[in-house]
């Protein structure tokens, strides 16, 4: 158990839907990461977030975004669905902004846009 | 640029015989280089990292990795295979500077059976 939680597990919803992604990092650590598993385009890097503010951002579409709140828990919002958003979504946690320390990874949530 | 290539998208070992994961990078920069483990149906485990320490990695459950800078490859082994090693393996390479600080870039991964 990495002490990184995320929810829901699944996500079954509709094209053109909204849902909410729920991130909450290990004791003590600051900086949160999102991450995109497909088939097609393996694991990317959506964006980070340390202390509450915007600190990196990688290929995060528009209809996504993020936020950290004061408690440094992670929401990732995704918006008008489409079927090429089904994928695994990971946040992952480390203590510093740099990122080159060790991430540890939630268990994902899997999201199946229909 | 930042890259991974892992050179085996799949690789099938018999119990007991050594294993070799391969994977090549590129930076601009002095890299830190990881491999993660990803059991079905679960997150990403860390089984190792190079930070420009001692150049042979050891990690969890009997892998190590060699970081070979005039070959930029950081190769995964373990001498012995078990079975419970099957699942997927990602070489990943973070930069430790620029405007992408902190960002992991993936291979895209190499999943590793094991035969009894």
């Amino acid at each position: 158990d990495s002490g990184v939680t995320q929810t829901p597990k699944h996500l079954i919803t509709a094209t053109g839907q909204r849902v909410t992604l729920r991130c909450s990092p290990r004791s003590g650590d600051l900086s949160v990461y999102w991450y995109q598993q497909s088939l097609d385009q393996g694991l990317q890097f959506l964006i980070q977030y340390y202390n509450g503010e915007e600190r990196a951002k990688g290929n995060i579409l528009e209809r996504f975004s993020a936020q950290q709140f004061p408690d440094l828990h992670s929401e990732l919002n995704l918006s008008s669905l489409e079927l090429g958003d089904s994928a695994l979504y990971f946040c992952a946690s480390s203590p510093t902004p740099t990122g080159t320390d060790t991430q540890y990874f939630g268990p994902g949530t899997r999201l199946t846009v229909l | 640029a930042q890259s991974v290539t892992q050179l085996d998208s799949h690789v099938s070992v018999s119990e007991g015989t050594p294993v070799l994961l391969r994977c090549n990078y590129s930076s601009s920069y002095s890299p830190s280089l990881f491999w993660y483990v990803q059991h079905p149906n679960k997150g990403l485990q860390l089984l190792l990292k190079y930070t420009s320490a001692a150049t042979l990695v050891k990690g969890i459950n009997g892998f190590e990795a060699e970081f070979k800078k005039s070959e930029t490859s950081f190769h995964l082994t373990k001498p012995s295979a078990h079975m419970s090693d099957a699942a997927e393996y990602f070489c990943v390479v973070i930069n430790d500077r620029g405007s992408t600080l902190g960002r992991l870039y993936f291979g895209r991964g190499t999943q590793l059976t094991v035969w009894p």
